[in-house]
């Protein structure tokens, strides 16, 4: 059945720097969707993009889909404390509305 | 967007005992969902429930062991039947958000489930 990998696992920044995690399907996908965990809470939807090569914006973060629709990336400009928490990537699988990937735990050290 | 909440918050069970979560929302939706989330891992969805009929439940998941309700368009409920320390977890609801050309999920604050 379809996977969605999410690489890295883990990441540790320092606060300014970037943060890139990456998000790969073995099939295409209709569209791809970001959410953020912050330790001890619920997951929270940042994004959805639907359209091949789409890039999107939410200030600090950008979004990626893939030409193929089978992968995507989130990218951070200039850390700061605030991004800690889990970025999971998910999408829809045959009557599977969502099936998340493992997550990216980010870290980030003032 | 929509407001969920979930009951209890958390809990400590002992084994071979059951539990019922619930799930409101603040607004009416048409497909509400059910996950479960190991400490520090991903989410698996357990089952969609729809008012009206049966839950559709994912694989590994069997309607024996996590039953499930949806009484009406604003309600869920599902009980973690005759429990063992591997149900030990968190338990979300979720619901389904469509805006415009976006498809999204709006998930609950969770159930942390301790089995003993």
């Amino acid at each position: 059945g379809q996977q969605v990998m999410q690489i890295p696992q883990y990441q540790h920044v320092q606060e300014g720097e970037d943060f890139t995690t990456y998000c790969n399907s073995s099939t295409t996908l209709s569209n791809i969707q970001w959410y953020k965990q912050r330790p001890g809470g619920h997951p929270v939807f940042l994004i959805q993009l639907v359209k091949s090569g789409e890039v999107k914006k939410q200030k600090r973060l950008t979004f990626q889909f893939g030409e193929a629709k089978k992968n995507s990336s989130l990218h951070i400009t200039a850390t700061q404390t605030t991004d800690v928490g889990t970025y999971f990537c998910a999408g829809p699988r045959g009557n599977t509305p969502l099936v998340f990937g493992k997550g990216t735990r980010l870290s980030v050290i003032a | 967007s929509a407001v969920i909440s979930q009951k209890p918050s958390r809990d400590i069970c002992q084994r071979g005992t059951s539990l019922t979560i619930q799930c409101q929302v603040d607004s009416q939706v048409t497909m509400m969902f059910w996950y479960r989330q190991q400490p520090g891992q991903s989410l698996t969805l357990i089952a969609t429930a729809n008012q009206g009929s049966e839950a559709t439940y994912e694989s590994g998941f069997v309607i024996d062991k996590f039953p499930i309700s949806r009484p009406n368009l604003t309600f869920s409920t599902l009980t973690v039947s005759n429990m063992s320390p591997e149900d030990s977890s968190i338990y979300l609801c979720s619901v389904e958000w469509i805006k415009g050309y976006e498809d999204t999920q709006y998930f609950g604050p969770g159930t942390r489930l301790t089995v003993l």
